[in-house]
Parts: C-alpha cells; sequence; structure tokens
C-alpha cells in the first residue's frame, strides 16, 4: 500500500513570495489533514478536509494560507505571501475517515525555509 | 493552553536501558483518545500506540508499553531494552470528541538518543 505522498520535499523562497504544496493521501481515506511543524514543536492542525469539505481550518491563517482537496482526493496547501514565520515543515496526513480513533497516516513533510 | 504536556525535553540513554515517556492532557471530555507518535530524522511521523479514555488497562506491545492513569491525566510510555533505532522524538498526542473530531493535538515533543 502506498503511503502519503508530497511534493515538493524542500522549499527555499523569498518573503513575499508565494508557495504551494501538494499532497496525495492514501488510497480510499476520506480525511485528510494539513499540519505546520515549527522546528522545536509539535505539528499543529491547520486545517483538515472530510471528502472535499472543510472540517476544520479554524487555525489556518486565512489571509495567507488557502488549501483546496478538488474532488476529494489530492490537496494542495498555498502560502501567499509567505512570511518568515511560516518556515516550518507542512505534513500532510489521512486517515480512513474523521474519527478520533483511527490512526493518522503521516507524508514525509515539506520544509519550508522562507528568507 | 496547552492540552498536551510533555516536559521532558532529551533524555539520553545508552543502548538496553529502558526509556520512560512522560505525558500529561488536559481535557473536559470524557471521550477522548491518547497516541504515542514517533519521529525519526527522515521526518515522517509514525504511528506507535492508541488508547481510549474507557480504558486504562496498561499493555505491553513488543518493547513498547505505556501506563494510562485517567486520574492524573497522564500516558506515559515505556521503551524497553532501548536500540539505536529508537533514537527520534516522540509525540503524544490527544483527540478530543468536543473539539474537531480527528484533530490531533501534540505535545512538544521528546527526543531521545539512545547511544551504543
Amino acid at each position: 500500500e502506498a503511503g502519503v505522498a508530497q511534493s515538493p520535499r524542500y522549499k527555499i523562497i523569498e518573503k513575499r513570495q508565494s508557495v504551494a504544496f501538494w499532497c496525495n493521501p492514501i488510497s480510499g481515506h476520506a480525511t485528510l489533514y494539513w499540519y505546520q511543524q515549527i522546528l522545536g514543536q509539535g505539528p499543529k492542525l491547520l486545517i483538515q478536509f472530510q471528502n472535499n469539505g472543510v472540517v476544520d481550518d479554524s487555525q489556518l491563517p486565512k489571509d495567507r494560507f488557502s488549501a483546496e482537496r478538488l474532488k476529494g482526493v489530492d490537496s494542495t496547501l498555498k502560502i501567499q505571501p509567505a512570511k518568515l514565520e511560516d518556515s516550518a515543515v507542512y505534513l500532510c496526513a489521512s486517515s480512513l475517515e474523521t474519527s478520533g480513533y483511527n490512526e493518522q497516516f503521516f507524508g514525509p513533510g515539506t520544509r519550508l525555509t522562507v528568507l | 493552553a496547552q492540552k498536551v504536556t510533555q516536559a521532558q525535553t532529551e533524555i539520553s540513554v545508552v543502548e538496553k536501558e529502558d526509556v520512560t515517556l512522560d505525558c500529561v492532557y488536559e481535557t473536559r471530555d470524557t471521550t477522548y483518545y491518547l497516541f504515542w507518535y514517533k519521529q525519526p530524522p527522515s521526518g515522517e511521523l509514525v504511528f506507535l500506540i492508541r488508547r481510549n479514555s474507557f480504558d486504562e488497562q496498561n499493555e505491553i506491545s513488543g518493547r513498547y508499553s505505556w501506563n494510562f492513569q485517567k486520574s492524573t491525566s497522564s500516558f506515559n510510555f515505556t521503551i524497553t531494552a532501548s536500540q539505536v533505532v529508537d533514537s527520534a522524538v516522540y509525540f503524544c498526542a490527544l483527540s478530543e470528541v468536543g473539539v474537531s473530531w480527528g484533530k490531533l493535538q501534540f505535545g512538544a515533543g521528546t527526543q531521545v538518543v539512545v547511544t551504543p
């Protein structure tokens, strides 16, 4: 079974530029999550999708971050414009369904550096 | 407020020693799940164990064991006879039914360093 795929693995941009990350969840997984992990901290949920609908985006900085999950499969996360404090690893995860029980499977992450 | 607290920033042990990681959580929900995840240097978070709030029975799975105590809101995790491959950051996480169901709230992590 293929795992969660993410690209790119690394990205370096200058502040005020825009960037996009892509995630392909495990086949059949209805729920997709984007987490932000700042160095030395635990991951923090940015947005959660159930199929192609948003379940929770309460911690997404909506003035600069956006995310979509077209057709309920792949997802993209965009930052525009980027700030220095956006430097972090962006993790995508998926689970069978939205349930506190289901374990989440994580991708390798995209390491973003904003200069 | 921090929902999950991992007070230990880093633990260093010699191979074959046991390692116990502490986790204290905070919730008002009666239904919740607790998890431990491992993040090796490659960066990918790996699920280790899960416990629901109604089951305080402590278990052992291979070299892993956990101690769940609702009275003290603690969910400690032990690696027995540590190996070099156990070197990683370990995260405790909470999922509450009253909050966005399925959302994991992570602690800050504990870095485990196992030397030969």
